[in-house]
This record gives C-alpha cells, structure tokens and sequence, in this order.
C-alpha cells in the first residue's frame, strides 16, 4: 500500500511564476491537508480537501494561492506569481473517513529565486 | 486560544542516555494527540498517537508518550537513545469531534552525540 505521494520533490521557480504542487493520498483516504513549513518553523495548517470540496482553508493566504481536490486525480495547490517568500516545504497529509490520523507525504521544497 | 507549545528548541544527549521531550497544549477539550520525527529534508513519520483509554501509549522506535490531563502535556520519552534518533520532532494536537487540521507545536531539535 503506496503512501501519500507528492511530486515534484524540488520544484525551482522565478519570482512571478506560477507553482503548482500535487498530492496523491493514501488508497482509501478522501481527507486530503494541505501544510507549509517555514525554514526553522513548524507546519502551519493551509487548507483540508475532501473530494471536490473544500472544507477548510482557514490557513490559506487570501492572495494567490488555491487548492483543489477533483473527483479523479491528484489533489492540486497552486500558486500564482510566486514571491520569495512563498519558499518552503509544502507537505501533504491524508486521512480516511474513520478517524483523524494524517499520514504525511515527503513534500515538495519550493525555492523562489 | 488553541496553542501547542514545546517548550525546548534544540536538545543534545549522549548515545544511551534517556530522552524526554516536552509539550504542552491548550484546547478547547481533550484533543487527540500525536508525535511525528522529522529526518533532514524528509517528511513526518507517526511515532505514536493518543485518542483515549491508557494515558500511557507505546509508539514506534522504542518511545513513549504519557498523557496528563491535569497538566495538559504529552511528553515523549526514550529511555535509550541511538544515534539514528537524531532528527526533529514535533508534538500535534487534533479534534475529536470531527476531521480537520492538525496544530503543531514548533518543534524540538534532537542531537545524539558519541
């Protein structure tokens, strides 16, 4: 049983471009989370996907950023004209129906230059 | 407000000698709890989790976590460190009534030295 899977690993982008992010959960999960790890910080709750709805984007910046979780494929975050400060770890969690225990993806590292 | 605190940023400890990690949490009611290790530029990996019944629970990797409702702390402990213990570790706090976002504390740095 594959885990979370998240891809890319390493995403590199220029300061204005667009970064999009993806999310493969466990089989069987449809709870999908969204975290963001600031160097030297804790993960900070962004946004909690269930199949094409989004339940919880209490975290998520106003400006930008956006998430989706469709009825077939990855779960997506996007973020549009990426600013130096958008660079962290972004880490994907999933859950299945029964009880809230997330299981992490590895994350992807976005660099802003 | 909910807040979960560690209390210790960074902790050296020699090869063989016991660990204890701090964390202390304030929440609306008991929520369940959780400790995750992070291995450099690697994801989190579950150590152990608390949802009821014994406060004392049994994790992976040889720890341990004991939940104190009158102190509202989940502390985690090892008694014999391997050098393979060296990584960050962050205690998390979650509802109980429903699905939703896990609060982390900021994390505790663990070096293990010779």
């Amino acid at each position: 049983n594959a885990g979370v899977m998240q891809n890319p690993r390493h995403l590199v982008r220029r300061r204005g471009q667009e970064a999009r992010l993806r999310c493969s959960p466990m089989k069987g999960h449809s709870h999908v989370y969204w975290y963001r790890q600031l160097p030297e910080e804790g993960l900070k709750f962004m946004v909690y996907l269930q199949k094409e709805n989004i339940i919880d984007e209490s975290g998520m910046p106003k400006e930008r950023f956006s998430a989706e979780f469709p009825k077939e494929g990855p779960s997506i975050l996007r973020i549009q004209q990426v600013v130096r400060g958008d660079s962290a770890a972004y880490f994907c969690a999933s859950s299945t129906l029964a009880v809230n225990e997330q299981f992490f993806g590895p994350g992807t590292r976005l660099t802003v230059l | 407000a909910q807040s979960v605190t560690q209390p210790d940023i960074h902790i050296t400890v020699s090869e063989g000698a016991s660990l204890e990690l701090r964390c202390n949490y304030s929440y609306g009611a008991t929520p369940y709890l959780f400790w995750y290790v992070q291995s450099p530029g690697q994801g989190l990996q579950l150590l152990l989790k608390y949802f009821s019944g014994d406060t004392l629970v049994q994790g992976i990797k040889g720890f341990e976590a004991e939940f104190k409702r009158s102190q509202s702390s989940f502390n985690l402990r090892k008694p014999s460190v391997h050098w393979s213990d060296a990584a960050e570790y962050f205690c998390a706090v979650g509802p109980t009534d429903s699905w939703g976002k896990l609060q982390f504390g900021a994390g505790t740095q663990v070096v293990v030295t010779p």
